[in-house]
Formats: C-alpha cells, sequence, structure tokens
C-alpha cells in the first residue's frame, strides 16, 4: 500500500525568506501524480502543485517549486518569497486509482 | 466558475442520530469524493463517485454511505453516529487532466456528534 510521509509536524520561516517542506512516499507504482495542497486557518483546501512521476523536470508555480527524486521517493516543496498569506497547513498527496493519499501535513507559519 | 459547495457547513448531532451531508461539484466535474479529516487519523479517503457510480471506497464502516445523482451531486449519508465520527467532512470534485484527476475541495463540513 502507498504511504505518504511528512516528517516537520511545525516549520515557520520569516516573511521574504525561503522555506523548503518535505515529503517521502512509498510506492511499488512506476506511473503516479503527486500533489501539495495547501490548508488555510479557514479550512478550505487548495491545490499549490502537481507532479507527474514520468516527467523528470521539477514542476513550478509562481513562488512554489518542487524537488522530485523519483529514486528516492522524494518529494518536497520549496516556497520562495514567502508571505504572510503563505501560513496554512500543507499535505502532501499521492494520487493513486482516483483516491488521493495523504501526508499527516505540516503546519507552516510565515512570521513578519 | 463556482467553486464546490458544501451544506450544511456545521452541524450538531447526537449518538445513535443520522446525518445527511451534501456536494455540489464544480459545473462540468463528474467526479466527486469524499475525505474525512480529523486532528488523529489526518485526511482519510471515503469514497469517490463518478456518473452516479461508486468507483471507490475507503476502509470505513458500512455506516458511512454515500450517492451521486445525474446531475453530479453527491451526498453522504452517516447512520447510527458515535463520538469519534466527529470530523471535518470534505468533498472534492475532480476533471481529467494530463492522465490524473486534479481534484478541487469545498469548504467542508463540521460535524460534531454528543
Amino acid at each position: 500500500a502507498q504511504t505518504v510521509t511528512q516528517s516537520q509536524p511545525e516549520m515557520s520561516v520569516q516573511e521574504a525568506e525561503t522555506v523548503t517542506l518535505s515529503c517521502t512516499y512509498d510506492t511499488s507504482e512506476n506511473n503516479y501524480y503527486l500533489f501539495w495542497y495547501k490548508q488555510p486557518p479557514s479550512r478550505q483546501m487548495i491545490l499549490v502543485i502537481r507532479q507527474e512521476a514520468y516527467k523528470q523536470q521539477n514542476a513550478t508555480e509562481n513562488r512554489f517549486s518542487v524537488n522530485f527524486q523519483k529514486a528516492a521517493k522524494s518529494f518536497s516543496l520549496k516556497i520562495s518569497d514567502s508571505q504572510l498569506g503563505d501560513t496554512a497547513m500543507y499535505f502532501c498527496a499521492f494520487y493513486n486509482t482516483d483516491k488521493l493519499i495523504f501526508g499527516t501535513g505540516t503546519r507552516l507559519q510565515v512570521f513578519p | 466558475k463556482a467553486g464546490v459547495t458544501q451544506t450544511p457547513r456545521y452541524l450538531i448531532k447526537t449518538r445513535g442520530q443520522q446525518v445527511t451531508l451534501s456536494c455540489s461539484p464544480i459545473s462540468g466535474h463528474r467526479s466527486v469524493s469524499w475525505y474525512q479529516q480529523t486532528p488523529g487519523q489526518g485526511l482519510q479517503f471515503l469514497f469517490e463517485y463518478f456518473s452516479e457510480t461508486q468507483r471507490n471506497k475507503g476502509n470505513f464502516p458500512g455506516r458511512f454511505s454515500g450517492r451521486q445523482f445525474s446531475n453530479s451531486r453527491s451526498e453522504m449519508n452517516v447512520s447510527t453516529l458515535e463520538l469519534g465520527d466527529s470530523a471535518l467532512y470534505l468533498c472534492a470534485s475532480s476533471v481529467p487532466s494530463g492522465g490524473a484527476y486534479e481534484q478541487y475541495f469545498g469548504p467542508g463540513t463540521r460535524l460534531t456528534v454528543t
């Protein structure tokens, strides 16, 4: 069975700085998809970024980028130029057969 | 396009009662998934519907059920409520995108069982 592990329960970063959130996963499949979701205190889950396993190029979305290491089964999220609005829970998720398997989340606090 | 809507947003029930939660997906989305979020267990997949058919089911007891209507709206039902059913229930609608279904979440229904 697939599992997703986020080893950092909480992190903090100063505004304008860069922070990296870690995620590892376990699967025997070769083709799959990985996602990062953000859940602000208002609770609406928002898709941040996605990565297809068959693509070697790391995905980027504005200030958000990933470091995808397929062999190491690692999928970290880098947030550049952190903003106060980035304060949220961040969930790493593995997409498999029509369902998402989530990690336990990392609570990110951005300080002014 | 309007986002995923869930009703009600908050609900308080007592043990033994049953509850029905509703989810309206984004227009054009035919797949709806349900997740339970609790502090202890995190986010867990309940089930997924596509074109009124349940395609996938998580590891939850039979007290948890769902259905999808022809307009893609979905409901989930929990019968004989237990205290442990207190949770945030999230609905997500999705559309095929490059081989995967990108899921877009609603605001959730906060269920409290007393």
